[in-house]
């Protein structure tokens, strides 16, 4: 698609239990983001992917969170022993370069609900 | 540390009046800035961004912003406000030579016809 995707568009899921997020970003872009909104709030960051690797892991809260890249492409977020406090919208975003510079292109997230 | 405020949670104006969203940074050093706006069920969309050079940006749907380093300010503009633009709008901060994004907490616009 010419857009970041992210999947599902709904997520929801009891307390303690385990979920997965996926990000689809553009095509060709190297560097991939994760970021958190809460209801009323803007979003916080949570970690960076530069190809592979994880390049900046600083705004995962805990780790409870942790995500992959492993082909330098699709990305997925995953979470454990989900807490009601995780319930947001993650979002997902994609840019060609470093982002001190150039477009980070936002995907439309994923709202997880934990009951 | 870096951080972004919004004074204004919401703002309410007509249609064809201007508009003037504030928005206030903390940041050592010369910051890159920017303005998404975001409508319901949809994803973040860049308005505009200042990196150097010139002072008053131009963006899309007619939307500027000026920076101004002395007030730590980037406020965005629009002389003539149309209906659809009632949506959500993110002032950000995104350091040289960083990668990730500071967003400031947002105002909701809603326009009066």
């Amino acid at each position: 698609g010419a857009g970041v995707s992210q999947t599902p568009s709904n997520k929801v899921t009891e307390k303690g239990k385990y979920v997965e997020l996926r990000c689809d970003p553009i095509s060709g872009h190297t560097a991939l983001y994760w970021y958190r909104q809460s209801l009323g709030q803007g979003p916080e960051f949570l970690i960076y992917f530069q190809g592979t690797g994880a390049a900046d892991d600083s705004g995962l809260p805990n780790d409870r969170f942790f995500a992959v890249r492993p082909e330098g492409s699709v990305s997925t977020l995953k979470i454990q022993r989900t807490e009601r406090g995780d319930s947001a919208v993650y979002l997902c975003a994609s840019s060609s370069t470093r982002a001190g510079g150039h477009e980070q292109f936002f995907g439309p997230g994923t709202r997880l609900t934990v009951l | 540390a870096q951080s972004v405020t919004q004074p204004d949670i919401h703002i309410t104006v007509s249609e064809g009046a201007s508009l003037e969203l504030r928005c206030n940074y903390s940041y050592g050093a010369t910051p890159y800035l920017f303005w998404y706006v975001q409508s319901p069920g949809q994803g973040l969309q860049l308005l505009l961004k200042y990196f150097s050079g010139d002072t008053l940006v131009q963006g899309i749907k007619g939307f500027e912003a000026e920076f101004k380093r002395s007030q730590s300010s980037f406020n965005l503009r629009k002389p003539s406000v149309h209906w659809s633009d009632a949506a959500e709008y993110f002032c950000a901060v995104g350091p040289l030579g960083g990668n990730m994004l500071t967003f400031g907490g947002g105002t909701r616009l809603m326009v009066k016809p």
